[in-house]
Protein backbone atom coordinates (compact mmCIF):
# COMPACT_ATOMS: atom_id res chain seq x y z
CA UNK A 1 0.00 0.00 0.00
CA UNK A 2 0.96 3.45 -0.90
CA UNK A 3 1.03 6.20 1.70
CA UNK A 4 2.32 9.88 1.54
CA UNK A 5 2.57 12.48 3.78
CA UNK A 6 3.48 16.02 3.91
CA UNK A 7 4.89 17.94 6.79
CA UNK A 8 6.15 21.33 7.04
CA UNK A 9 5.03 24.65 8.65
CA UNK A 10 2.27 25.92 8.47
CA UNK A 11 2.48 29.35 9.33
CA UNK A 12 5.58 31.31 7.24
CA UNK A 13 5.97 35.06 7.09
CA UNK A 14 5.95 36.90 3.63
CA UNK A 15 9.52 36.94 1.88
CA UNK A 16 10.19 33.44 4.11
CA UNK A 17 11.65 30.31 2.29
CA UNK A 18 8.92 27.11 3.02
CA UNK A 19 9.96 23.88 3.13
CA UNK A 20 7.92 21.34 3.07
CA UNK A 21 8.66 17.45 3.31
CA UNK A 22 6.93 14.39 1.90
CA UNK A 23 7.63 11.10 3.84
CA UNK A 24 6.64 7.81 1.76
CA UNK A 25 6.12 4.34 1.77
CA UNK A 26 5.01 1.29 -0.53
CA UNK A 27 7.32 1.87 -3.00
CA UNK A 28 10.85 3.30 -3.93
CA UNK A 29 12.26 6.31 -5.58
CA UNK A 30 15.16 4.61 -7.49
CA UNK A 31 12.29 2.11 -9.32
CA UNK A 32 12.39 2.96 -12.75
CA UNK A 33 9.35 5.02 -14.14
CA UNK A 34 8.56 6.50 -10.77
CA UNK A 35 7.89 10.18 -9.31
CA UNK A 36 6.87 12.24 -7.00
CA UNK A 37 5.35 15.21 -7.25
CA UNK A 38 3.51 18.08 -5.61
CA UNK A 39 0.60 20.30 -6.61
CA UNK A 40 -0.96 22.87 -4.27
CA UNK A 41 -4.56 24.43 -3.91
CA UNK A 42 -5.30 27.75 -2.54
CA UNK A 43 -8.46 27.64 -0.25
CA UNK A 44 -11.56 27.34 -2.78
CA UNK A 45 -9.62 27.39 -5.44
CA UNK A 46 -8.61 24.77 -8.46
CA UNK A 47 -5.19 22.73 -8.43
CA UNK A 48 -1.78 24.02 -9.65
CA UNK A 49 0.72 21.65 -10.27
CA UNK A 50 4.39 22.41 -9.31
CA UNK A 51 6.98 20.57 -9.23
CA UNK A 52 7.54 16.64 -9.86
CA UNK A 53 11.28 14.57 -9.71
CA UNK A 54 11.73 11.07 -11.08
CA UNK A 55 14.07 7.87 -9.74
CA UNK A 56 16.90 9.09 -12.41
CA UNK A 57 16.61 12.77 -10.51
CA UNK A 58 14.98 14.22 -13.61
CA UNK A 59 13.23 17.21 -12.34
CA UNK A 60 10.26 19.36 -13.74
CA UNK A 61 8.74 22.67 -12.77
CA UNK A 62 5.79 24.85 -12.92
CA UNK A 63 7.40 27.49 -15.85
CA UNK A 64 5.72 30.73 -13.58
CA UNK A 65 7.33 29.26 -10.53
CA UNK A 66 10.14 27.88 -11.67
CA UNK A 67 12.68 30.54 -9.94
CA UNK A 68 11.10 30.15 -6.61
CA UNK A 69 11.24 25.96 -6.28
CA UNK A 70 13.59 23.58 -5.81
CA UNK A 71 12.52 19.48 -5.32
CA UNK A 72 14.65 16.96 -4.17
CA UNK A 73 14.92 13.44 -3.37
CA UNK A 74 16.54 11.22 -0.50
CA UNK A 75 15.98 8.14 -1.39
CA UNK A 76 17.50 6.10 1.78
CA UNK A 77 15.28 8.43 3.63
CA UNK A 78 11.87 7.80 1.01
CA UNK A 79 11.76 11.80 1.33
CA UNK A 80 10.87 14.48 -1.13
CA UNK A 81 11.78 17.78 0.05
CA UNK A 82 10.20 21.07 -1.95
CA UNK A 83 11.16 24.53 -1.22
CA UNK A 84 9.50 27.65 -2.30
CA UNK A 85 11.38 30.92 -1.83
CA UNK A 86 9.54 34.62 -1.49
CA UNK A 87 6.46 33.80 0.17
CA UNK A 88 3.68 36.06 0.09
CA UNK A 89 0.09 35.30 0.86
CA UNK A 90 -1.09 34.49 -2.42
CA UNK A 91 0.42 31.24 -1.51
CA UNK A 92 -1.57 30.44 1.17
CA UNK A 93 -2.87 26.54 -0.20
CA UNK A 94 -2.82 23.45 0.76
CA UNK A 95 0.38 21.92 -0.40
CA UNK A 96 -0.08 18.19 -2.03
CA UNK A 97 2.78 16.03 -3.06
CA UNK A 98 1.38 12.78 -5.06
CA UNK A 99 2.77 9.74 -6.44
CA UNK A 100 3.78 8.72 -9.31
CA UNK A 101 3.32 5.64 -10.98
CA UNK A 102 3.72 3.92 -14.18
CA UNK A 103 1.07 4.98 -16.10
CA UNK A 104 1.76 8.58 -15.85
CA UNK A 105 -0.65 9.82 -13.09
CA UNK A 106 -0.73 11.20 -9.67
CA UNK A 107 -1.94 8.40 -7.74
CA UNK A 108 -1.88 8.16 -4.54
CA UNK A 109 -2.20 11.87 -3.24
CA UNK A 110 -0.48 13.10 0.47
CA UNK A 111 -3.56 13.74 2.71
CA UNK A 112 -2.40 17.45 2.29
CA UNK A 113 -0.83 20.56 4.29
CA UNK A 114 -2.27 23.95 4.90
CA UNK A 115 0.11 26.61 4.68
CA UNK A 116 -0.47 30.05 5.73
CA UNK A 117 1.52 33.47 4.62
CA UNK A 118 0.84 36.36 6.66
CA UNK A 119 3.00 38.67 9.17
CA UNK B 1 2.10 25.52 -22.05
CA UNK B 2 -0.77 23.71 -22.95
CA UNK B 3 -4.53 25.14 -21.60
CA UNK B 4 -7.20 23.49 -20.25
CA UNK B 5 -10.43 24.31 -20.53
CA UNK B 6 -13.31 22.54 -18.12
CA UNK B 7 -16.93 23.05 -18.32
CA UNK B 8 -19.33 23.82 -16.70
CA UNK B 9 -17.31 25.58 -13.70
CA UNK B 10 -20.42 23.86 -11.80
CA UNK B 11 -23.33 22.19 -11.90
CA UNK B 12 -26.85 20.62 -9.98
CA UNK B 13 -28.04 17.17 -10.59
CA UNK B 14 -30.16 14.89 -9.08
CA UNK B 15 -29.41 11.55 -7.75
CA UNK B 16 -30.18 9.15 -10.60
CA UNK B 17 -29.49 11.71 -13.49
CA UNK B 18 -26.46 11.42 -16.19
CA UNK B 19 -23.86 14.05 -15.91
CA UNK B 20 -21.25 14.94 -18.29
CA UNK B 21 -18.28 17.00 -18.01
CA UNK B 22 -15.70 18.66 -20.74
CA UNK B 23 -12.65 19.56 -20.80
CA UNK B 24 -10.81 21.14 -24.13
CA UNK B 25 -7.25 21.39 -24.35
CA UNK B 26 -5.68 24.18 -26.61
CA UNK B 27 -3.41 21.81 -28.38
CA UNK B 28 -3.68 18.01 -29.26
CA UNK B 29 -2.67 15.79 -25.74
CA UNK B 30 -3.26 12.33 -28.13
CA UNK B 31 -5.33 10.45 -24.89
CA UNK B 32 -3.07 11.52 -22.29
CA UNK B 33 -6.11 13.24 -19.61
CA UNK B 34 -7.02 12.20 -15.84
CA UNK B 35 -10.24 12.83 -14.26
CA UNK B 36 -9.88 13.49 -10.40
CA UNK B 37 -12.81 13.38 -7.73
CA UNK B 38 -12.06 15.76 -4.94
CA UNK B 39 -14.60 16.14 -1.40
CA UNK B 40 -13.78 18.76 0.49
CA UNK B 41 -11.24 18.89 2.58
CA UNK B 42 -9.90 16.08 0.95
CA UNK B 43 -7.42 14.72 -1.16
CA UNK B 44 -7.91 14.20 -4.87
CA UNK B 45 -9.08 10.87 -6.07
CA UNK B 46 -7.84 9.29 -9.69
CA UNK B 47 -10.76 8.44 -11.54
CA UNK B 48 -9.72 7.51 -15.46
CA UNK B 49 -6.44 8.19 -16.85
CA UNK B 50 -5.21 7.64 -20.54
CA UNK B 51 -8.74 9.37 -21.51
CA UNK B 52 -10.59 6.47 -20.93
CA UNK B 53 -8.99 3.59 -18.32
CA UNK B 54 -10.80 3.56 -15.51
CA UNK B 55 -8.83 3.52 -12.17
CA UNK B 56 -8.98 0.13 -10.22
CA UNK B 57 -11.99 0.28 -7.93
CA UNK B 58 -14.13 3.20 -9.23
CA UNK B 59 -17.78 2.44 -9.85
CA UNK B 60 -18.40 1.40 -14.00
CA UNK B 61 -20.71 4.53 -13.66
CA UNK B 62 -17.75 6.48 -14.12
CA UNK B 63 -16.34 6.78 -17.94
CA UNK B 64 -14.14 8.65 -19.84
CA UNK B 65 -14.01 9.60 -23.52
CA UNK B 66 -12.43 11.56 -26.44
CA UNK B 67 -8.86 12.28 -27.54
CA UNK B 68 -6.70 15.17 -29.14
CA UNK B 69 -8.36 18.50 -28.01
CA UNK B 70 -12.07 17.29 -26.66
CA UNK B 71 -12.54 14.45 -23.53
CA UNK B 72 -16.00 14.19 -21.64
CA UNK B 73 -16.13 12.80 -18.20
CA UNK B 74 -19.89 11.14 -17.94
CA UNK B 75 -21.64 9.77 -14.61
CA UNK B 76 -23.97 7.29 -15.70
CA UNK B 77 -26.51 7.42 -12.72
CA UNK B 78 -25.62 9.78 -10.63
CA UNK B 79 -25.19 8.61 -6.77
CA UNK B 80 -25.09 10.23 -3.33
CA UNK B 81 -21.14 9.95 -3.32
CA UNK B 82 -20.58 11.35 -6.50
CA UNK B 83 -21.43 14.90 -5.04
CA UNK B 84 -18.11 16.57 -5.47
CA UNK B 85 -15.61 18.67 -7.77
CA UNK B 86 -14.20 17.22 -10.45
CA UNK B 87 -10.80 18.12 -12.14
CA UNK B 88 -9.28 17.15 -15.59
CA UNK B 89 -5.12 16.81 -15.81
CA UNK B 90 -3.38 16.89 -19.12
CA UNK B 91 0.22 14.61 -18.57
CA UNK B 92 1.30 15.01 -22.60
CA UNK B 93 3.61 17.67 -21.86
CA UNK B 94 5.07 19.93 -19.28
CA UNK B 95 4.07 21.97 -17.46
CA UNK B 96 0.95 19.68 -16.73
CA UNK B 97 -2.37 21.30 -16.05
CA UNK B 98 -5.82 20.85 -14.38
CA UNK B 99 -8.77 22.79 -15.45
CA UNK B 100 -10.70 24.62 -13.27
CA UNK B 101 -12.79 21.99 -11.74
CA UNK B 102 -16.73 21.67 -12.01
CA UNK B 103 -18.52 21.03 -8.64
CA UNK B 104 -21.45 18.78 -8.60
CA UNK B 105 -23.92 19.66 -6.58
CA UNK B 106 -27.14 18.45 -5.44
CA UNK B 107 -30.53 19.94 -7.09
Amino acid sequence: QITLKESGPTLVKPTQTLTLTCTFSGFSLSTSGVGVGWIRQPPGKALEWLALIYWDDDKRYSPSLKSRLTITKDTSKNQVVLTMTNMDPVDTATYYCAHRGAAGLFDPWGQGTLVTVSS
Amino acid sequence: AIRITQSPSSLSASTGDRVTITCRASQGISSYLAWYQQKPGKAPKLLIYAASTLQSGVPSRFSGSGSGTDFTLTISCLQSEDFATYYCQQYYSYPWAFGQGTKVEIK
